[in-house]
């Protein structure tokens, strides 16, 4: 199994570009979510979803854009990037999402906006 | 809403050394609680939960947690670190009521282990 995979690893982009950061997962899990990492502020989620066809906000959902077409997908759309959303973006997934669950995470996409 | 404290950005020990890295959290229903690790240029691992029963719950590399409802604490312990700890760990809560796990983090704690 190749986990959770997200491509790219790194990207640069300039003030209103977009771009869709890719994850991909194949443990056959039901929950994918979307989390950005800023420096003294932990992870903060974005976007989930708990299967296909399903998706809901999290915290800081504006500006991102998801959908789930598929089990194994769960592509980040950002439609016209901002500086502010220079960060670092992690994929997980879980079997379920239940509250027991173990997330899985990938390795980060290292996102900066000029 | 919960919210989860890590008051230290950085923990510096030498090797074989005990290390604590504190996670305090507050929230208004019960919740379940997490610790996981970021190694270098890599994503979070789990590293120990605690979900219910024993209030004390250990990782498979040493570490180990105790969940404190009345200090509302999941500080996480390892009585002698080796140089391969250095990572920066992260504590979360998840509320038992939202329908699904939605991971809250801290801000994250460094553990720099040093020979």
């Amino acid at each position: 199994n190749a986990g959770v995979t997200q491509t790219p690893k790194f990207q640069v982009l300039k003030t209103g570009q977009s771009m869709t950061l890719q994850c991909a997962q194949d443990m056959n899990h039901e929950y994918m979510s979307w989390y950005r990492q800023d420096p003294g502020m932990g992870l903060r989620l974005i976007h989930y979803s708990v299967g296909a066809g399903i998706t809901d906000q999290g915290e800081v959902p504006n500006g991102y854009n998801v959908s789930r077409s598929t089990t194994e997908d769960f592509p980040l759309r950002l439609l016209s990037a901002a500086p502010s959303q220079t960060s670092v973006y992690f994929c997980a997934s879980s079997y379920s999402g239940s509250y027991t669950d173990t997330q899985y995470f990938g390795p980060g996409t290292r996102l900066t906006v000029l | 809403a919960q919210s989860v404290t890590q008051l230290d950005s950085q923990v510096p020990v030498f090797e074989e050394a005990p290390v604590e890295l504190r996670c305090n959290y507050s929230s208004s229903v019960s919740v379940y609680l997490f610790w996981y690790v970021q190694y270098p240029n890599q994503g979070l691992q789990l590293l120990l939960k605690y979900l219910s029963g024993s209030t004390l719950v250990e990782s498979i590399n040493g570490f180990e947690a105790e969940f404190n409802k009345s200090q509302t604490s999941f500080h996480l312990r390892k009585p002698s670190v080796h140089i391969s700890d250095t990572a920066e760990y992260f504590c979360a809560v998840s509320d038992r009521g939202t329908g699904f796990q939605k991971l809250v983090f801290g801000t994250g704690t460094r553990l720099l282990v040093s020979p």
